[in-house]
């Protein structure tokens, strides 16, 4: 089947503004992923969902950052006021299960410009 | 190794040869690490992995070796290719709540005609 998905590949906004980004996991994988690359760099984690456990919002940078997602399917990733320093790519990642171990797939990313 | 800033990193062999990306890992208490490949563009790939109870795990011209005691981990790329090129990143999984990948900042690979 299709892999991670993601929408859209590119994004270019204003400071102030707010915007959301997509992804779609692998259908049946219940684990679901968001982390932040800037430039250069590795990847930081966001935020993680697993099935209808609450999700760990632990890497949040502020509270200008939110995420949801619709049972084990989409997941929306919404950034408010957006700030010059939230450029960078953000990646989403699914697993099947999260036990430990699980393979995460990435999906393409969305590259945000906050001008 | 670390990055500071932008400054990847950077590893350049000839075609080839074998290539060895290293990586320093943080956490005592991880448990499963997992080499990435990400080619320009593009999400990471998924390249190989290896649990705690291991101290090496070979695939398809890839070998990684762990070295738990100075928590350091190593990728051995065998005749490396032109598609070989990208930045390489180590992750490691620590056993907790949440399953996060803490990865770290990337060796960027060249491969030389």
């Amino acid at each position: 089947g299709a892999g991670v998905s993601q929408s859209p590949s590119n994004k270019v906004t204003e400071k102030g503004k707010d915007v959301e980004l997509r992804c779609d996991p692998i259908s049946g994988h219940t684990a679901l992923y968001w982390y932040r690359q800037r430039l250069g760099q590795g990847l930081e984690f966001l935020i993680y969902f697993q099935g209808n456990s609450a999700p760990d919002k632990s890497g949040l940078p502020s509270d200008r950052f939110s995420a949801e997602r619709t049972g084990e399917s989409v997941s929306t990733l919404t950034i408010q006021r957006t700030q010059q320093e939230d450029s960078a790519v953000y990646l989403c990642a699914s697993s099947l299960a999260s036990g430990g171990g699980d393979e995460q797939f990435f999906g393409p990313g969305t590259r945000l410009t906050v001008l | 190794g670390e990055s500071v800033g932008l400054h990847l990193p950077t590893l350049s062999v000839q075609e080839g040869d074998n290539s060895i990306i290293n990586c320093a890992y943080s956490n005592s208490a991880s448990d499963y690490f997992i080499w990435y490949k990400q080619e320009s563009g593009k999400g990471p790939q998924f390249i190989i992995d290896i649990r705690s109870n291991m101290d090496k795990r070979q695939g398809q011209r890839v070998t990684v070796l762990l070295n738990k005691t100075v928590k350091h981990l190593s990728l051995q790329i065998a005749a490396t290719q032109p598609g070989d090129s990208a930045v390489y990143f180590c992750a490691e999984n620590m056993r907790g709540s949440a399953r996060q990948l803490t990865f770290g900042s990337g060796t960027q690979l060249t491969v030389l005609p």
